[in-house]
């Protein structure tokens, strides 16, 4: 069974930095891209970036690039989600994805979701 | 950006009902859809993608159509299993979703 079981989560104040994980099981995790997607509180779904499966890629959405990092140990099966600079927008619930079959491809698999408030 | 139009925002249908929820495109995404169910306890699955295609567990009485910018989701008859909200999502990037239709019980 796919699992994705995000974690780093919490109460931030803005300007600080935060650093998601998401544990993924059940799947050859250096098989597959693997993306975030948050919901805002007025349940907008936005598409955050993705990684290639060696990690040797990645893309981001063009509003969030400069402040937010993926990237991923195969070895332990963990994607993570550096985001710096943070701002009261960034409140949102953040999701570990798995795209189907690469960088175009759905997302296939979603993790529970981890939340994050900027507030100060 | 893409921009994903989504219709209606909430709707509500009865046990058995034929439900279907639209979306449109702000251009030709060339049957690049995918179609989202998240639940109330934050479960998000994968439904459709490719305008048509079923996701292996996803039950059979949802279909997906289209073409062009215009595409819905069609649930063949309501199950109670079914109240959740549904996002459409387009296939370039950077990818963007629809807001939502929330799907509720008469």
């Amino acid at each position: 069974e796919v699992q994705l079981v995000e974690s780093g989560g919490g109460l931030v104040q803005p300007g600080a930095s935060l650093k998601l994980s998401c544990v993924a099981s059940g799947f050859t995790f250096s098989d597959y891209w693997m993306s975030w997607v948050r919901q805002t509180p007025g349940k907008t779904m936005e598409w955050i970036g993705d990684i290639k499966y060696d990690g040797s890629y990645t893309n981001y959405a063009p509003s969030l690039k400069n402040r937010f990092t993926i990237s991923r140990d195969n070895a332990k099966s963990t994607l993570y989600l550096q985001m710096s600079n943070v701002r009261s927008e960034d409140t949102a619930t953040y999701y570990c994805t798995r795209r189907l079959y690469g960088g175009l491809s759905p997302f296939d698999y979603w993790g529970q979701g981890v939340m994050v408030t900027v507030s100060s | 950006d893409i921009k994903m139009t989504q219709s209606p925002s909430s709707l509500s249908a009865s046990l058995g009902e034929r439900v279907t929820i639209s979306c449109r495109a702000s251009e030709n995404i060339n049957n690049y859809l995918s179609w989202y169910q998240k639940k109330e306890d934050g479960s998000v699955k994968l439904l459709i993608y490719h305008t048509s295609r079923l996701q292996p567990g996803a039950p059979s009485r949802f279909s997906g159509s289209g073409s062009g910018k215009d595409y819905s989701l069609t649930i063949s008859g309501l199950e109670s299993e079914d109240i959740a909200t549904y996002y459409c999502q387009q296939g370039y990037t950077p990818y963007t979703f629809g807001a939502g239709t929330k799907l509720e019980l008469k």
